[in-house]
């Protein structure tokens, strides 16, 4: 089945204490980026990746790493996380735009954060 | 900058009544328009997905149109039922840059039997 897993599904942790959220995808998309979704602010993207080892910043950056060194996982790292980060967070993929490509974007069930 | 809207905000209908949803966005710029699900603390489920060199979708009971040049998109869903309550997202992939999906705040959908 094509998808976009991450993990874990629910994270509470403590200010500081460094953590990673996986993603994977299944469907050998070359684009893959991380969301962030806030009530009143809606989805904005934290950072994104074209290709394995190209990756960039989106909106919102400060405070994550992300690393893609393989096609299929772009795991999202908080080095030392701070209550502002409390969110539900996305991972998403999908082909690049190309002339005829299906480039519809697939997100995965999302990961629940909090920073106490 | 592309700004997408969804407005109303929320919407309560009785049940079986056929609903539009309306987006605006203001660039008119993009590759496609994609509407999505988000059921309470759920991950985002695409419903449809309109190219810029399409005009409409059509999947089941829901058909979304695109006016590209006007930035609408309007999603239609026939014979409401309780299990289309949900918040509905529309959002829009800008050509060039990131890629990102700009998303819009979403609609919550209220069907009551």
């Amino acid at each position: 089945e094509a998808q976009v897993t991450q993990n874990p599904r629910y994270l509470i942790t403590v200010t500081g204490k460094k953590l990673t959220v996986t993603c994977s995808q299944n469907m050998n998309h070359e684009y893959m980026s991380w969301y962030r979704q806030d009530p009143g602010l809606g989805l904005r993207q934290i950072y994104y990746s074209m290709n394995v080892e190209v990756t960039d910043k989106g909106d919102v950056p400060e405070g994550y790493k992300v690393s893609r060194k393989e096609k299929r996982n772009f795991p999202l790292i908080l080095e030392s996380p701070s209550p502002n980060q409390t969110s539900l967070y996305f991972c998403a993929s999908s082909f690049i735009h190309s002339g005829g490509v299906n480039n519809e974007q697939f997100f995965g069930p999302g990961t629940r954060l909090t920073v106490l | 900058k592309q700004e997408v809207t969804q407005i109303p905000a929320a919407l309560s209908v009785p049940e079986g009544e056929n609903l539009v949803l309306n987006c605006s966005f203001t660039d008119s710029a993009i590759y496609n328009l994609q509407w999505f699900r988000q059921d309470p603390g759920k991950g985002l489920t695409s419903l449809l997905l309109i190219q810029s060199s399409q005009r409409e979708q059509t999947s089941g009971r829901l058909n979304a149109s695109l006016d590209k040049s006007s930035g609408r998109s309007t999603l239609y869903i026939a014979a409401s039922q309780p299990g289309d309550s949900a918040t509905y997202l529309c959002a829009v992939r800008p050509r060039g840059g990131s890629e990102k999906l700009v998303f819009g705040k979403g609609m919550k959908l209220t069907v009551n039997p």
